[in-house]
């Protein structure tokens, strides 16, 4: 089974308006770590936001959120207000456990940004 | 602040050729980690160190390929001898702390093409 499943292989969206990247996790494990990165056309790996396990509350950053819902195993980046700079592939991530940093990547989704 | 630097940017190697890809993590980071990127198998964890020392070697495809960190601020991921299934982009990264919000910061890659 898919530890990390990105369901959408591609997204667009318009400049300016709110845009949800689906991602689902498959653990055991009461502790883990949920991370989303993007990475534009130039390829590199950018960090955006981080959701623990036992983050009471949704993680924000800027204009990133994440939608945790643990029963349901879901960790959706929503990015707000949507620019033509987002335009990139968004990578879901998660850590299992505590007794590793070894990080298990999901497929990605592409998102288009349009004016 | 100086990210992650990785060396070289591109490499264009013939098969059989030993190819050695160059890391320096961010100052004061004590975990080090090496994935590769794939259109076919996506983004997978190669090798991680921690304190200079190799936690989890369970991704390194065969023995052909071997990594080191002789200090806290070099690694090298060596290939030999390379294949034309290695072309990859090749990342780095690197983190401070263990577990929990354990951020990995990526370098630019390295994209490697054996002919």
């Amino acid at each position: 089974a898919q530890k990390i499943t990105q369901t959408q292989p591609g997204m667009f969206v318009q400049e300016k308006e709110a845009v949800t990247l689906d991602c689902t996790y498959d653990t055991s494990d009461p502790s883990y770590g949920l991370f989303w990165y993007k990475q534009p056309s130039s390829g590199e790996m950018i960090f955006l936001i981080y959701q623990g396990s036992y983050d009471q509350q949704n993680a924000t950053e800027g204009r990133y959120s994440l939608n945790f819902q643990k029963a349901r195993k879901s960790a959706n980046l929503v990015i707000s207000a949507s620019q033509l700079g987002d335009s990139a592939m968004y990578f879901c991530a998660m850590r299992e456990g505590d007794n590793t940093d070894k990080l298990i990547f999901g497929t990605g989704t592409r998102l288009q940004v349009f004016p | 602040d100086a990210g992650v630097i990785q060396s070289p940017r591109h490499e264009v190697t013939e098969m059989g050729q030993e190819v050695t890809l160059r890391c320096k993590p961010i100052s004061g980071h004590n975990s080090l980690f090496w994935y590769r990127q794939t259109m076919m198998r996506g983004l997978e964890l190669l090798i991680y160190f921690n304190n200079n020392v190799p936690i989890d070697d369970s991704g390194m495809p065969e023995d052909r390929f071997s990594a080191k960190m002789p200090n806290a601020s070099f690694s090298t991921l060596k290939i030999q001898p390379s294949e034309p299934r290695d072309s990859a982009v090749y990342f780095c990264a690197s983190s401070w702390g263990r577990t929990g919000k354990n951020i990995q910061y990526f370098g630019a890659g390295t994209r490697l093409s054996v002919l």
